[in-house]
């Protein structure tokens, strides 16, 4: 079975502030994928990154960056300088083939972000 | 270009009438999937379509939910009869195939309130 756990629930810093968001999942299989999606208070699902997991390096884009550990099975997210426009909930996610659904994603529960100006 | 594409976005109802949700997916993603968003379980996949034909409904909660995908183009979510325990997000999202490793774009969502 997949299993995202996201612990925090809520975090609030203030602006300019760098946060990171964890994320520790659950899978058997040797091949897998990971996602963070934003959600922004208008409520739309957006998609932020994927990763495989043969693939542990960093990324980094713009403000965001993402550490991805096999060895701790951590997909965590950083948001360098906050800004007000980052306070939205954030959902990391997993993918396997051995989901049933080629495609299925396993969501965690959010976490939700408020920066204060 | 386009993305997925819901509607209605917004529906209010009584309880015991059906509610249909519409969805359009991204032009060439033979793959859609309808999801729930609640706060006490979060997100969950209802049904997963590849190539219009249903792959995995085990996720429907009861007979009163259905879904189809009568072309590439389109799928419905139907609720009949709509209970106050069905409101929520209801996504509509879509892939380019039913492969673990593709990303799954979704749309703004249908917020149901069922009175």
């Amino acid at each position: 079975a997949q299993k995202v756990t996201q612990a925090q629930t809520e975090i609030s810093v203030v602006e300019k502030e760098d946060v990171t968001l964890d994320c520790v999942y659950e899978t058997r299989d040797t091949t897998y994928y990971l996602f963070w999606y934003k959600q922004p208070p208008s409520g739309e699902l957006v998609f932020l990154i994927r990763r495989n997991s043969f693939d542990e390096q960093n990324e980094i884009s713009g403000r965001y960056s993402w550490n991805f550990q096999k060895s701790t099975s951590s997909f965590n997210f950083t948001i360098t300088a906050s800004q007000v426009v980052d306070s939205a909930v954030y959902f990391c996610a997993l993918s396997a083939p051995g989901s049933g659904a080629n495609s299925k994603l396993t969501f965690g529960k959010g976490i939700t972000l408020s920066v204060r100006p | 270009d386009a993305g997925v594409i819901q509607s209605p976005r917004h529906e209010v109802t009584e309880m015991g009438q059906e509610v249909t949700l519409r969805c359009k997916p991204i032009s060439g993603h033979n793959s859609l999937f309808w999801y729930r968003q609640t706060m006490m379980r979060g997100l969950e996949l209802l049904i997963y379509f590849n190539n219009n034909v249903p792959i995995d409904d085990s996720g429907m909660p009861e007979d009163r939910f259905s879904a189809k995908m009568p072309n590439a183009s389109f799928s419905t979510l139907k609720i009949q009869p709509s209970e106050p325990r069905d409101s929520a997000v209801y996504f509509c999202a879509s892939s380019l195939e039913g492969f673990a490793g593709n990303t799954i774009y979704f749309g703004e969502g249908s917020w149901l309130t069922v009175v």
